[in-house]
Order: C-alpha cells, then structure tokens, then sequence
C-alpha cells in the first residue's frame, strides 16, 4: 500500500540530546513537509522540500535540520538548541503543484526527559 | 498573526443532527481551502476541499462553502455520527514565492457527537 511512514510512534529525550524523526513515503510525491503540533494549537510548519536536495525554513524551523538526499526520505533531527521539543511532529507528502491536498504520516510524538 | 482562524475550540452535537465548523482567514491570496479530521495520536487525514472559484463542494455527508467576500468557509456534517467525533482542521493553500503550495492550518475544531 502506498503512504507515509513515521518512526518511532514514541521517542524519548535527554535533555541536550540531539534525535532524529524518520519519514518515508512510497507515494512518488515530490514534496514533502514536517509540522509540529501543540495542544491547542494548529499544525505549523518546520521545514519543507520540494525537490530532492532542496530544502526551505518554514515558520519555526530554529533549532531543527532536515536531509533530503532522496525522494522518499525527509529525516528531521531535533537539535538541543529547541528550547522546547516536546511535542507531536507529523510529516506530510504532496505533488509538486497539486492544490494542497498534503498527504500526512502518522506521527511521531517527542518528550524530552 | 493568525492567518486561519477556527474561533471555535469546541462543539458538541447531537447524533443525526448537523454539525457546522466555521473558518475564517485573512489573505486574500488563498485560492483553495481544506478540512481535515484528526484523531488523537495520529495523522490528520483529508476530508473535503474548495477552490476559490468555487461556492459550495458536496461529498456525502459532508458539505463546504466558501463565502469569499466574507473570507469565510464552513464544513456541514449531516447528519452526524458518534464516529465524526475528532479534531476537525481548516487549511488554506496557496502558492508561495518559491513556487510551491503551502498550508496554513486553523488551530482546529474539537467536534464531539453525542449519541
């Protein structure tokens, strides 16, 4: 079945630890995107892809790197400099110029110890 | 500042009637809006959608409008079952400067259908 895998379901962190989310997708999607959701709060954007070996900040990309050396792969690693990491983290898939419609994984939820 | 906006953290409706989720935003530059439904602990998944040059998208049970003068759209649930009890996201999508479409989420709607 084509969709998108997030690995682990649960992650937990020592404080100061660098961790890295995993997201793949068997969709053939060129896009790929990583948000973070709060309670109470929307999905905002981290970091987005486009295209394979591009990447841009989205809107609170401070603390966080992402990878795309392949198409189906768009790792997310959470630095020590995110003052506050805790928190559900889903990526998401699209075509390259396809109306919005994004494609999410299943998500990853981060606490930090 | 918010661009989507869901003033409404919650709701709470009978089973079998209609449940109305009401969005709002602010840029005039969105040019197609979608709702998305979540559980807890998982990935939002896609529900319906509208293109700016449309008023009105029907699926089933599930109705958008989009009023674009009032920059405002609503999601009609009729009639509503206990399993449409999620987290219900508005999105407005529209092309960035680099050329790609981006999503900006409402922070959600907690519908709950009581039986």
């Amino acid at each position: 079945d084509g969709g998108i895998t997030q690995s682990p379901k649960y992650l937990f962190r020592k404080e100061g630890q660098n961790v890295t989310l995993s997201c793949e997708q068997n969709l053939n999607h060129d896009a790929m995107y990583w948000y973070r959701q709060d309670p109470g709060q929307g999905l905002r954007l981290i970091y987005y892809s486009q295209i394979v070996n591009d990447f841009q900040k989205g809107d609170i990309a401070e603390g966080y790197s992402v990878s795309r050396e392949k198409k189906e792969s768009f790792p997310l690693t959470v630095t020590s400099a995110q003052k506050n990491p805790t928190a559900f983290y889903l990526c998401a898939s699209s075509m390259q110029g396809q109306d919005g419609e994004q494609f999410f994984g299943p998500g990853t939820r981060l606490t930090v110890l | 500042d918010q661009q989507v906006k869901q003033n409404s953290p919650s709701l709470s409706v009978q089973e079998g009637r209609i449940s109305i989720l009401n969005c709002d935003y602010t840029n005039s530059m969105f040019d197609y809006f979608l709702w998305y439904k979540k559980y807890p602990a998982e990935g939002p998944t896609f529900l319906i959608s509208i293109s700016s040059i449309k008023d009105k998208n029907e699926d089933g049970r599930f109705t958008v409008f989009l009023n674009k003068s009032a920059k405002h759209l609503s999601l009609h649930i009729v009639p509503s079952q206990p399993g449409d009890s999620a987290v219900y996201f508005c999105a407005a999508s529209g092309v960035s400067g680099a050329g790609s479409y981006q999503l900006t989420f409402g922070k959600g709607t907690k519908l709950s259908v009581i039986p």
